[in-house]
């Protein structure tokens, strides 16, 4: 089982601000194989990124993905109010895992 | 765009088990695959597995191999997670999600998710 380890465990940021979030994982993982969700208290997680460094629809363009091997990276390039939430990647390069988590919260 | 509407809470006893549902509303194609992952309370997100329907696949986690069992109905566009012999850290909220594409395993469209208490 690939682990995926996420860092910083929170981020105390403010609007407007750059957020950039860091997943390792335990073995190399292929780059077509590779999310970010965002969660929000009390609702379901929501597809931010796929394949390391598409946008899922709908997702604004202040989102972005990338890294490669076993090291990930997801950046908010400005901070919005609806963006302080938890984040979580995930693998899917065999049996699926996720990271235990980012949160993003008000400075 | 496919809606995924699931099942109402459960409380279970130790021991027993539990069959939570997902719909997929909308959309027109059949051919998808639905995965399920479950959040305990304050905790992280768990895979437990996913189901091809038109192809009656099914692929699980290992950690609860032997204890779920994934099934579908194309008919009515419903899948199935059941899981037994529930232990009280089983108590976690159950979310179902489509796939992204049959190709492509990231979760694109999630169910509201149902809460299953495990308590004696």
């Amino acid at each position: 089982e690939i682990v995926l380890t996420q860092s910083p465990g929170t981020l105390s940021l403010s609007p407007g601000e750059r957020a950039t979030l860091s997943c390792r994982a335990s073995k190399s993982v292929l780059s077509n194989y590779f999310a970010w969700y965002q969660q929000t208290p009390g609702q379901p997680p929501r597809l931010l990124i796929y394949g390391t460094s598409n946008r899922a629809t709908g997702i604004p363009d202040r989102f972005s993905g990338g890294g490669s091997g076993t090291d990930f990276s997801l950046t908010i390039s400005r901070l919005e109010p609806e963006d302080f939430a938890v984040y979580y990647c995930q693998q899917y390069d065999g049996s699926p895992t996720f990271g235990q988590g980012t949160k993003v919260e008000i400075k | 765009q496919v809606q995924m509407v699931q099942s109402g809470p459960e409380v279970k006893k130790p021991g027993s088990s539990v069959k939570v549902s997902c719909r997929a509303s909308g959309g027109t194609s059949n051919n998808y695959v639905i995965g399920w992952v479950r959040q305990a309370p304050g905790q992280g997100l768990e895979w437990l597995g996913r189901i091809i329907p038109a192809l009656d696949l099914r692929d699980y986690a290992q950690k609860f191999q032997g204890r779920v069992t994934i099934t579908a109905d194309g008919s009515s566009r419903t899948a199935f997670l059941e899981l037994s012999d529930l232990r009280s850290d089983d108590t976690a909220i159950y979310y179902c999600a489509k796939e992204r594409t049959n190709t492509d395993p990231a979760l694109e469209s999630w169910g509201q998710g149902t809460l299953v208490t495990v308590s004696s």
